[in-house]
């Protein structure tokens, strides 16, 4: 069965703290893993996207990590801001490029 | 930037009615989505439609309907209303089959 674990589901942290979200997935065969970010109340936005042959790419405070042998990705962010409260969703695609699987998100708190 | 928009933020209905979730994208873009967004469930793909009047059905259809009468619109129609229809609806659209979402800002539909 196809699924996508995210881990933790809820974290917090002080503001100025690195911290790393999970996501193992099970989907196979594989084609690209995205990372959003969905602020409260609005639409996810997409953050990275990584494809088979990547194992890092960078968006500002944000890396994205990628074991396509493991099955794992990891978000690392760094020096948090409060802007960077929200939920963080990691989305796997398939071979049927109109079917994405969705893991249920990390809600982050930074606080103050 | 594309920019696709939910016609409402917030949304209440009765029971039994028939409603009509509005999506608009701006960016000529083939492919467009609707999911909903239930706490613990991550998100569920309704519907989805990838050419003017084609529309194929994603995990979850039952009590809903699309419409997709141009290529910039795509509507979501729920025949009448339950309130286990009570969730956060998201509208999508992409360029090319496989490419990442622009989603909507949501439409948080209550159903009393």
């Amino acid at each position: 069965k196809n699924q996508v674990e995210q881990s933790p589901q809820s974290l917090i942290i002080l503001e100025g703290k690195n911290c790393t979200l999970q996501c193992n997935y099970t989907v196979s065969p594989f084609s690209n893993l995205r990372w959003y970010k969905q602020d409260t109340g609005r639409g996810p936005v997409s953050l990275t996207i990584m494809t088979f042959s990547e194992n890092t790419k960078s968006n500002g405070r944000y890396t994205a990590t990628l074991d396509a042998d493991t099955k794992q990705s990891s978000l690392h962010i760094t020096a948090s801001q409060l802007s960077d409260s929200a939920s963080y969703i990691c989305v796997v695609s398939g071979y049927n490029f109109n079917k994405f699987y969705f893991g249920s998100g990390t809600k982050l708190n930074v606080k103050p | 930037d594309v920019k696709v928009t939910q016609s409402s933020r917030y949304l209440v209905k009765r029971t039994g009615e028939k409603v009509f979730l509005e999506c608009v994208q701006d960016m000529d873009h083939e492919n467009m989505f609707w999911y909903r967004q239930d706490p613990g469930l991550g998100l569920r793909l309704i519907y989805f439609s990838y050419d003017v009047k084609m529309k194929e059905k994603g995990d979850i259809p039952e009590g809903y309907s699309v419409s997709r009468e141009k290529k910039e619109r795509f509507s979501l129609i729920l025949e009448s209303a339950s309130t286990n229809q009570t969730s956060m609806y998201l509208c999508a659209s992409t360029i090319r089959r496989g490419d990442g979402y622009t989603f909507g800002s949501g439409t948080r539909l209550t159903i009393v």
